[in-house]
């Protein structure tokens, strides 16, 4: 069965230090990727995508990630962190499902210290 | 372009009462999502419908849960009675073909006395 795993439940780091937030997932086949972030009290924002092509995708507010079939990870990093990105970062897996569906990791909660 | 509408934001009852939540996908999205989100998890995806027919449904409670996308459009979700365990915010999202993005709503607060 496809599943998302997101190892890391909190992560807390420093405004201005680097950022990565691990995803795996289980699938067959190459699947579409997805991270989407979550602020208090919102709905899901997408950050960022993964279909095909260039293993290495940028996103907005400054994201990006990274495809790798090998190790069936796609890793959400940013070189610089603002406090601003305190939120909740889901990593999704997309399958074919009559059209598609979405099954989403369990989360991890970012705590960005002044 | 207007984003997905849901409504209530909030709603409280207590246990047994039933409770219904609306959402209006964005124009045009052929595929619509109802997902679950307990406190500390991630989305579960109850149900999900392709205009107005259901694709997958196959972890949504049908003792208790129902939803339906009147026309291929908007769509309600109901839960009669409602359980403790109920408590989460219930995410609609839609998406205009497959392969692509799902977009969220803003989500409503369920929380179950």
């Amino acid at each position: 069965a496809q599943s998302v795993t997101q190892p890391d439940i909190h992560i807390t780091v420093s405004e201005g230090a680097s950022l990565e937030l691990r995803c795996n997932y289980s699938y067959g086949a190459t699947p579409y990727l997805f991270w989407y972030v979550q602020s208090p009290g919102q709905g899901l924002q997408l950050l960022l995508k993964y279909f095909s092509g260039d293993t290495l995708v940028q996103g907005i507010k400054g994201f990006e990630a990274e495809f790798k079939r090998s190790q069936s990870s796609f890793n959400l990093r940013k070189p610089s962190v603002h406090w601003s990105d305190a939120a909740e970062y889901f990593c999704a897996v997309g399958v074919p499902s009559g059209t598609y569906k979405y099954i989403f990791g369990t989360g991890t909660r970012l705590k960005v210290l002044a | 372009e207007a984003g997905v509408a849901q409504s209530p934001r909030y709603k409280i009852i207590e246990k047994r009462q039933s409770v219904a939540f609306w959402c209006n996908p964005i124009s045009g999205h052929a595929t619509l999502y109802w997902y679950q989100q307990i406190l500390g998890q991630g989305p579960k995806l109850l149900i999900q419908f392709q205009n107005n027919g259901v694709v997958d449904d196959s972890q949504l409670p049908k003792d208790r849960f129902s939803a339906e996308r009147l026309k291929g459009v908007d769509s309600t979700l109901k839960i009669q009675p409602a359980k403790l365990e109920d408590s989460a915010v219930y995410l609609c999202a839609s998406s205009p073909r497959a392969g692509s993005e799902a977009f969220f709503g803003q989500g409503t607060r369920l929380t179950v006395v």
